[in-house]
């Protein structure tokens, strides 16, 4: 049974660094063709896609955010790591990890986490 | 970028209602194309990959179709469950990048 749980500060101030953490279970992220991706969604908007890190350590970036992220994994305890730094307002938002499969080109996220709703506020 | 634009922004439907939602891509994003049914205050459900495929345990009133740019996904006799707000993914492998559209609200009417 897969399954992923987000966790980190419920409210981060301006200009302060996030860091989320994803805990997960039922695979292993050394596994060839399974990634871990972070998506955000702002209270009513769409969704947005940040990173992605891949089993053979592979880091992927949002274009408009890149220099404001980080990924990174700890496959021994099944984490997935987050940071954002330079938070703003407008960062505001329910931050979802979700297990990414990789099979013959086609990328599905079929796993995600509950989401972790984070407010930036002073 | 490749933007992908959904419509209509919302809609309202009766149940046993047919309804189709488009996602339109900027360019051509050949079938890499993923559909996912969200309810308030959970997570998004995969629902339909690569355009046309059922992912596995979603039931067959669900569909997707399309190519290129133009996509559409159809839910064939709404249920109660079907109530909430639908969203078209689109995915890159070279590099790995994934674009939302900006979703479809199915209301009860």
């Amino acid at each position: 049974q897969v399954t992923l749980r987000e966790s980190g500060p419920a409210l981060v101030k301006p200009t302060q660094t996030l860091t989320l953490t994803c805990t997960f279970s039922g695979f292993s992220l050394s596994t060839s063709g399974l990634c871990v991706t972070w998506i955000r969604q702002p209270p009513g908007k769409a969704l947005e896609w940040l990173a992605r890190i891949d089993w053979d350590d592979d880091k992927y970036y949002s274009t408009s955010l890149k220099t404001r992220l980080s990924i990174s994994k700890d496959t021994s305890k099944n984490q997935v790591v987050l940071t954002m730094t330079n938070m703003d307002p407008v960062d505001t938002a329910t931050y979802y990890c979700a297990r990414v499969r990789v099979v013959a080109g086609t990328d599905l996220i079929d796993y995600w986490g509950q989401g972790t709703l984070v407010t930036v506020s002073s | 970028d490749i933007q992908l634009t959904q419509s209509p922004s919302s809609l309202s439907a009766s149940i046993g209602d047919r309804v189709t939602i488009t996602c339109q891509a900027s360019q051509d994003i050949i079938n890499y194309l993923n559909w996912y049914q969200q309810k308030p205050g959970k997570a998004p459900k995969l629902l339909i990959y690569d355009a046309s495929n059922l992912e596995t345990g979603v039931p067959s009133r669900f569909s997707g179709s399309g190519s290129g740019t133009h996509f559409t996904f159809t839910i064939s006799g709404l249920q109660p469950e079907d109530f909430a707000t639908y969203y078209c993914q689109q995915y890159d492998n070279r590099p790995p990048w994934n674009t939302f559209g900006q979703g479809t609200k199915l209301e009860i009417k």
